[in-house]
C-alpha cells in the first residue's frame, strides 16, 4: 500500500515558468513532509520541508504547500531554470507518534527546456 | 559541512556471496536509514535504526540484515546476493523526525 504517492512520473516545463510538482499522501499521522531533488548517480539533496501546523514554507524560488483536509502537497518553483531538472521525490513522517521514518513517493522526473 | 559517507560508489558482486555495504555519518545522528531505489518505484525503507544496537523493519527487509555498534556506523547485510538486488542503495541520518534525513552518495550494486 503506497501512503505517499506522485502520480505524474514526469513533468516538462518551459525555463522562466513555474514547475508545480504534487504530491498525496494516505496516513493521517503523518505530519512533517519533505521535498528532495536528485540527479542520477547521486544521493537526494534536502529541498524544502513543512510541519503539519503551517499550510506553506517558503525558500528563495521554492514554495511547500500543505492541504491536510485533502491530504495533499505541492512544491513550486518560479522561476524554473534548467539546472532544476532532476528527479523529485515528496516524503513523509509521522514524527510526533515516535517513528521516525521518512516514507517517500516514486518520483517526479521534472524536465526544464531552455 | 555535514557528511553521510557509504563505502562504495559501485559494487560488482556474485550470486550467492555475502555483501556488506557501509555507512557513516558525522553529525552525531539518532537515526540511520538504508533506502533501495528502484525504477518506477521511488525510495523503499529497507531497515532504520534509533539507536546504537537497536534496529527496525521497514517495508522491504526480506534479503537483508543489518547492524549498528556504534552511532556513527550503520551497515546493510546481503546474507546471500541475489539478482534481484541489483539496485541502488541509499544510506541516510537524522537527528529526529521533525527534521531532514541527510544521504549518502548511494551505492550502485549490481548481482551478477
Amino acid at each position: 500500500d503506497q501512503q505517499v504517492k506522485q502520480n505524474s512520473p514526469s513533468l516538462s516545463v518551459q525555463e522562466g515558468r513555474i514547475s508545480i510538482l504534487n504530491c498525496d499522501y494516505t496516513n493521517s499521522m503523518f505530519d512533517y513532509f519533505l521535498w528532495y531533488k536528485k540527479y542520477p548517480a547521486e544521493g537526494p539533496t534536502f529541498l524544502i520541508s513543512i510541519s503539519s501546523i503551517k499550510d506553506k514554507n517558503e525558500d528563495g524560488r521554492f514554495t511547500v504547500f500543505l492541504n491536510k483536509s485533502a491530504k495533499h502537497l505541492s512544491l513550486h518553483i518560479v522561476p524554473s531554470q534548467p539546472g532544476d531538472s532532476a528527479v523529485y521525490f515528496c516524503a513523509a513522517s509521522a514524527a510526533t507518534s515516535g517513528t521516525y521514518k521518512y516514507i517517500f513517493g516514486t518520483g517526479t522526473r521534472l524536465k526544464v527546456l531552455a | 559541512d555535514v557528511k553521510v559517507t557509504q563505502s562504495s560508489r559501485y559494487l560488482v558482486k556474485r550470486t550467492g556471496e555475502k555483501v556488506f555495504l557501509e555507512c557513516v555519518q558525522d553529525m552525531d545522528h539518532e537515526n540511520m536509514f538504508w533506502y533501495r531505489q528502484d525504477p518506477g518505484l521511488g525510495l523503499r525503507l529497507i531497515y532504520f535504526s534509533y539507536d546504537v544496537k537497536m534496529k527496525e523493519k521497514g517495508d522491504i527487509p526480506e534479503g537483508y540484515s543489518v547492524s549498528r555498534e556504534k552511532k556513527e556506523r550503520f551497515s546493510l547485510i546481503l546474507e546471500s546476493a541475489s539478482t534481484n538486488q541489483t539496485s541502488m542503495y541509499l544510506c541516510a541520518s537524522s537527528r529526529d523526525g521533525n527534521t531532514e534525513a541527510f544521504f549518502g552518495q548511494g551505492t550502485r550494486l549490481t548481482v551478477v
